[in-house]
């Protein structure tokens, strides 16, 4: 079964700190990861989106990273704003039709002053 | 481009009750999805579509019912509304399959 291992459940740092967030996951045929932000009441709205062959993608503030030998992922946020306070959802897409995607279960970060 | 919106924002139904939620989007996308979103949980695909006069079922589409009559619009349907369908629902589109999704606002619909 494809399933979508996000740690931690949910984070709170100060603003101006870095964090990481992980993201582990069994889905094949493997297309590709992307990580999403969740503001609250909000859809979703990507970030990044990895295919197979990379291994980093950078949007302003935020890295994601993929090994897909040990098909994990990490969401690097660096200087962190209270604007970043959301939930951040990993989530992968699987090679077959209509690209099914799953969904992690998100990680809450909240950023204090 | 006003991109993915959704109708309504809220609804409460009593159980038993029908109601469709309205998806359209503005951006000539081929394909459209249907979620639900339960508290601390991720997405879970009820259905999907890769074009007009195409749908086919994801995860848990129970329950559920959907046309596609055109490119721009995804409604879904419930037809008889039951607790366990108490959820946020989204809509998503995208222009082809492995290309970023664009989400609705979502609709937050609650089944008493």
């Amino acid at each position: 079964k494809n399933q979508v291992e996000q740690s931690p459940q949910s984070l709170i740092i100060l603003e101006g700190k870095n964090c990481t967030l992980q993201c582990n996951y069994t889905v094949s045929p493997f297309s590709n990861l992307r990580w999403y932000k969740q503001d609250t009441g909000r859809g979703p709205v990507s970030l990044t989106i990895m295919t197979f062959s990379e291994n980093t993608k950078s949007n302003g503030r935020y890295t994601a990273t993929l090994d897909a030998d040990t098909k994990q992922s990490s969401l690097h946020i660096t200087a962190s704003q209270l604007s970043d306070s959301a939930s951040y959802i990993c989530v992968v897409s699987a090679n077959n039709a209509g690209n099914m995607l799953t969904f992690g279960g998100g990680t809450r970060l909240m950023v204090k002053p | 481009n006003a991109g993915v919106t959704q109708t309504p924002k809220f609804r409460i139904l009593k159980i038993g009750q029908s109601m469709t939620l309205q998806c359209t989007q503005d951006m000539n996308h081929n394909y459209m999805y249907w979620y639900r979103q339960d508290p601390g949980m991720g997405l879970k695909l009820i259905y999907y579509s890769v074009g007009a006069g195409i749908t086919d079922k994801g995860e848990v589409p129970n329950g559920y019912n959907v046309s596609r009559s055109t490119t721009e619009d995804f409604p879904l349907r419930l037809e008889l509304a039951a607790p366990s369908q108490t959820s946020v629902y989204f809509c998503a589109s995208t222009p082809r399959g492995a290309d970023t999704q664009y989400f609705g606002p979502g609709t937050r619909l609650t089944v008493l």
